[in-house]
């Protein structure tokens, strides 16, 4: 089956350094991943939209200069969390979705637990 | 204003006993439903898609329906074992590319 990692699994770091999150899909190649956010006990909110070779699209109010997203090849896409602040403290997760698929069926990633102290 | 509502935030059965998630939504017109299985601290699990002009698809023991009259769809799982507690979440795909998740429900089956 489709596999997707993420590294790391969880981090912390202090307020105001950057945090980058990798998103590999590691036996297909994905021309679409998605990053979400998910607050405990509280449903997955897309943030963005990647696609391989082109500016991601965020999704409304999520601030494109703080979350900055590049899918470089057809396997990997990172999420870097700029000048982190404790309120960025989240679950991220990833997911990625066969060509031409869109996102009907996604395979995430084990997600990245993120701790801003 | 679109929402994505799920029965209820928790549900509790007994062993052997069919679980019935319900997912209902307003302001949507989704080309496909999806199902995932989320465990804690871990990312969700793909399960089933059903398309808008399918009324129920069927996999080992899960079962989804699918009413877009309703604005509502139904995930059974039959024969209910501890093994299957976990937060399950539906989804909408209006073909935009992208998926709307709702908020979930946790299953807790009980030996």
């Amino acid at each position: 089956g489709a596999v997707v990692s993420q590294h790391p699994s969880w981090v912390i770091c202090k307020s105001g350094t950057s945090v980058k999150i990798e998103c590999r899909s590691l036996d297909f190649q994905a021309t679409t991943m998605f990053w979400y956010r998910q607050f405990p006990k509280q449903s997955l909110m897309l943030m963005a939209t990647s696609n391989e070779g082109s500016k991601a699209t965020y999704e409304q109010g999520v601030e494109k200069d703080k979350f900055l997203i590049n899918h470089a090849s057809l396997t990997l896409s990172t999420l870097t969390v700029t000048s982190a602040h404790p309120e960025d403290s989240s679950f991220y997760i990833c997911s990625a979705a066969l060509p031409g698929q869109g996102a009907r069926e996604q395979f995430f990633g084990p997600g990245t637990r993120l701790t801003v102290l | 204003s679109q929402k994505i509502e799920q029965n209820s935030e928790a549900l509790n059965i007994q062993e052997g006993k069919t679980a019935t998630l319900t997912c209902n939504y307003t302001n949507y017109s989704p080309a496909y439903l999806q199902w995932y299985r989320q465990d804690p601290g871990r990312g969700p699990v793909f399960l089933l898609l059903i398309r808008e002009n399918e009324k129920e698809k069927r996999k080992e023991r899960l079962k989804v329906t699918f009413d877009t009259t309703l604005k509502q769809s139904l995930f059974h799982i039959t024969a209910s074992q501890p093994a299957d507690s976990a937060t399950y979440l539906c989804a909408l795909d209006t073909n935009a590319g992208k998926s709307t998740f709702g908020d979930g429900t946790t299953l807790t089956v009980k030996p």
